[in-house]
């Protein structure tokens, strides 16, 4: 069964940083790009980041101004997602998602998510 | 590209049709999916090339569309089906998704 999961979020203050991290199995990880997804509280989903398969080509949404890095370690099946200086407006649910496409796909499938609430 | 959905809630009977639709600001050709999201889950893929169902995904659940115009059809919409569907284009960068229908029970 294709299977991702998130870890890592949490309760952080305005300007801290935390690792996102998403594990990847029942598939080959390493033959798939990645993504990022966001879902801030109540609201709709918003695309955060991509990584090819090798992790060579990288994009980001241009509303992150530089202070999410995301990042791939195939030989652990591991996804990450480095989220600095986090501000009010990063609070959200984070999900990892499959791309089906070679970095020009539909995401599919996606993990349950994990939260990361920015607050003082 | 921008995605806008329509209408931003439909009320629908068990049995009935919907049909969604989603605007994108300029072509995506055909790169187009649509998700359906439940309360406390995260998205499940039901189309994707516009056209495609997904695997697993019943018959009544059909897209159309390319360009910058699509529509989702759900035919004979049963209880399981009452949630909230995002379109998603994967033409251009960057990927951007629609606000979501919600489709509830009338």
């Amino acid at each position: 069964e294709v299977q991702l999961v998130e870890s890592g979020g949490g309760l952080v203050k305005p300007g801290g940083s935390l690792r996102l991290s998403c594990g990847a199995s029942g598939f080959i990880f390493s033959s798939y790009s990645m993504n990022w997804v966001r879902q801030p509280p109540g609201k709709g989903l918003e695309w955060v980041a991509s990584i090819s398969s090798t992790g060579s080509h990288i994009q980001y949404a241009d509303s992150l101004e530089g202070r999410f890095t995301i990042s791939r370690d195939n030989a652990e099946n591991a996804l990450y997602l480095e989220v600095n200086n986090l501000r009010d407006e990063d609070t959200a649910l984070y999900y990892c998602a499959r791309d089906l496409g070679g970095l020009r796909g539909w995401f599919d499938p996606w993990g349950q998510g994990t939260q990361v609430i920015v607050s003082s | 590209i921008v995605m806008t959905q329509s209408p931003a809630t439909v009320s629908v009977s068990p049995g009935e049709s919907a049909t969604l639709f989603c605007r994108a600001t300029e072509s995506v050709r055909s790169k187009l999916a649509w998700y359906q999201q439940k309360p406390g889950q995260p998205p499940r893929l039901l189309i994707y090339d516009a056209t495609s169902r997904a695997t697993d995904i019943p018959a009544r659940f059909s897209g159309s569309g390319s360009g910058t115009e699509f529509t989702l059809t759900i035919s004979g919409l049963q209880s399981d089906d009452f949630a909230v569907y995002y379109c998603h284009q994967y033409n251009e960068w960057p990927r951007a998704f629609g606000q979501g229908t919600k489709v509830e029970i009338k």
